[in-house]
C-alpha cells in the first residue's frame, strides 16, 4: 500500500511569515495526526482528525497555528506568522482507527523539516 | 497526564553486542506500549507493540520488549545487533479506548559500529 504523503521535505522560511504543509494519508485511513518534533525531543501530537472532524488539539498553539482536513482526507497545517522556535520536523501520521485498538497501528510520513531563521 | 522517560540519549555499540533501550513512563492506569523506529532518512515505523498478556513481547528484526509492570518500564532488547540497526528508537504510550494519542519519550540514537 501506498505509504502517507508529505509535502515539501523541506521548507525554509524567515520569522513572521506563514507556510503551510500537506498531507494525504493512507486511503481509508479515518484518522489522521499532526506531529511537532523538535531537534532532540520525541514527536509531540499537535492535532488529531477522525475524518473531518477534531478529536484532540489541545496542544495546538491556536494563535498561530491552525489546520484543517475539510473532505476527511487530506490535510493541512498552516503556521502564521512563524517564529524561530517552531523550527522543527512537522509529521503527519494516519491510521485506521484510535490508537488505542488492537489494529491501528500508527503510519507516519516522511515529515517535513522546517527551518524560521 | 503521561509520560514518558528514555535516559540513554545515544547508545554506541559493536555489532554482535547486545543491547537495551530503557524506558520508563508515569501513568497510574493501564496502558498500552509501543516501539518505533527511525533509520536515517526513513519515517517513523512500528518495531512492537503491547497491549495485553505476554509481558514478553517480539517485534520485528529480533527485537523484543519486557513490560515490567511493578518498574512502570518496558524496556527494548536485541541480543546481537547488526551496523544496520543503526537508528533512533521511540518509546511510546497511550491509554487503551482513548483518543488520547501517542505519548513519546524523547527517543535514543543508536549508533553500531561495524
Amino acid at each position: 500500500e501506498a505509504g502517507v504523503a508529505q509535502s515539501p521535505r523541506y521548507k525554509i522560511i524567515e520569522k513572521r511569515q506563514s507556510v503551510a504543509f500537506w498531507c494525504n494519508p493512507i486511503s481509508g485511513h479515518a484518522t489522521l495526526y499532526w506531529y511537532q518534533q523538535i531537534l532532540g525531543q520525541g514527536p509531540k501530537l499537535l492535532i488529531q482528525f477522525q475524518n473531518n472532524g477534531v478529536v484532540d488539539d489541545s496542544q495546538l498553539p491556536k494563535d498561530r497555528f491552525s489546520a484543517e482536513r475539510l473532505k476527511g482526507v487530506d490535510s493541512t497545517l498552516k503556521i502564521q506568522p512563524a517564529k524561530l522556535e517552531d523550527s522543527a520536523v512537522y509529521l503527519c501520521a494516519s491510521s485506521l482507527a484510535r490508537t488505542g485498538s488492537n489494529n491501528s497501528p500508527l503510519h507516519f510520513g516522511n515529515g517535513t523539516r522546517l527551518t524560521v531563521t | 497526564a503521561q509520560s514518558v522517560s528514555q535516559h540513554n540519549h545515544h547508545v554506541i555499540l559493536s555489532e554482535a553486542a547486545s543491547l537495551e533501550l530503557g524506558c520508563n513512563y508515569s501513568y497510574g492506569g493501564t496502558v498500552n506500549l509501543f516501539w518505533y523506529v527511525q533509520y536515517p532518512g526513513q519515517h517513523l515505523q512500528l518495531l512492537l507493540k503491547y497491549f495485553s498478556g505476554d509481558p514478553l513481547v517480539k517485534g520485528i528484526k529480533g527485537f523484543e520488549a519486557e513490560f515490567i509492570k511493578s518498574k512502570f518500564s518496558f524496556n527494548l532488547r536485541k541480543p546481537s545487533v547488526q551496523w544496520s540497526d543503526t537508528a533512533e528508537y521511540f518509546c511510546a504510550v497511550n491509554e487503551p479506548g482513548s483518543a488520547r494519542q501517542l505519548t513519546f519519550g524523547s527517543g535514543t540514537q543508536l549508533t553500531v559500529l561495524p
